[in-house]
């Protein structure tokens, strides 16, 4: 039982380059979440999906975008990288309840020089 | 919007040492809260939970945390510290909108074990 998979586990990007980061579960969760975690900042939510097909913003979802075609998998994009970008990304998922345990992947470095 | 704050980016307790890492929370409606724990290179896991069961939470690997309404606190303790509970510790609480639920972190309590 693999949990949550992220893919890639580190990429460096140039300035206005695109890239999709691909998280899968095979816990047959609802709910999937992209977090983004910056030293002394915490995890800030940037997208999250409640069902297949369905997509809401987080709390920071500027320059960033989501698709849930299948719910198993929850695609976070980036079409013009920025430096600010520059974090690492998480992705999570759970059953929908308000007891919220979250199982989270193992992140992916990005880097945008 | 619930929110919680952490008291302290970094906490260093010696081995052996009773650990305190601190956390308030601001709701209101009595909230679920969390305590997760993020071990270097890894992604998050549950540590443990208050979802107004009992006041007194046990968690994983001996810790354990109190709500107390009264000082709006989820603190988490253990008494004594071990070398490998150096991590990082995040509190959190659930929000909900839109018919979901998400969670709300800290910014997070950095951990260090000193032998």
């Amino acid at each position: 039982n693999a949990g949550v998979t992220q893919t890639p586990k580190f990429r460096v990007l140039k300035t206005g380059q695109s890239m999709t980061l691909l998280c899968a579960q095979d816990m047959n969760h609802e709910y999937m979440y992209w977090y983004r975690q910056d030293p002394g900042m915490g995890l800030r939510l940037i997208h999250y999906s409640v069902g297949e097909g369905t997509t809401a913003k987080g709390e920071v979802p500027d320059g960033y975008n989501v698709s849930r075609l299948k719910k198993q998998n929850f695609l976070l994009g980036l079409e013009s990288a920025a430096p600010s970008q520059t974090s690492v990304y998480f992705c999570a998922s759970n059953d929908g309840s308000r007891v919220v345990k979250l199982f989270f992947g193992s992140g992916t470095q990005l880097s945008v020089l | 919007a619930q929110s919680v704050t952490q008291l302290g980016s970094h906490v260093s307790v010696s081995e052996g040492a009773l650990v305190l890492l601190r956390c308030n929370y601001s709701s209101s409606v009595p909230p679920y809260l969390f305590w997760y724990v993020q071990y270097p290179n890894q992604g998050l896991q549950l540590l443990l939970k208050y979802t107004s069961a009992a006041t007194l939470v046990k968690g994983i690997n001996g810790f354990e945390a109190e709500f107390k309404k009264s000082e709006t606190s989820f603190h988490l303790t253990k008494p004594s510290a071990h070398m490998s509970d150096a991590a990082e510790y995040f509190c959190a609480v659930t929000n909900s909108g839109a018919g979901s639920y998400q969670l709300t972190f800290g910014k997070g309590t950095k951990l260090s074990v000193i032998p």
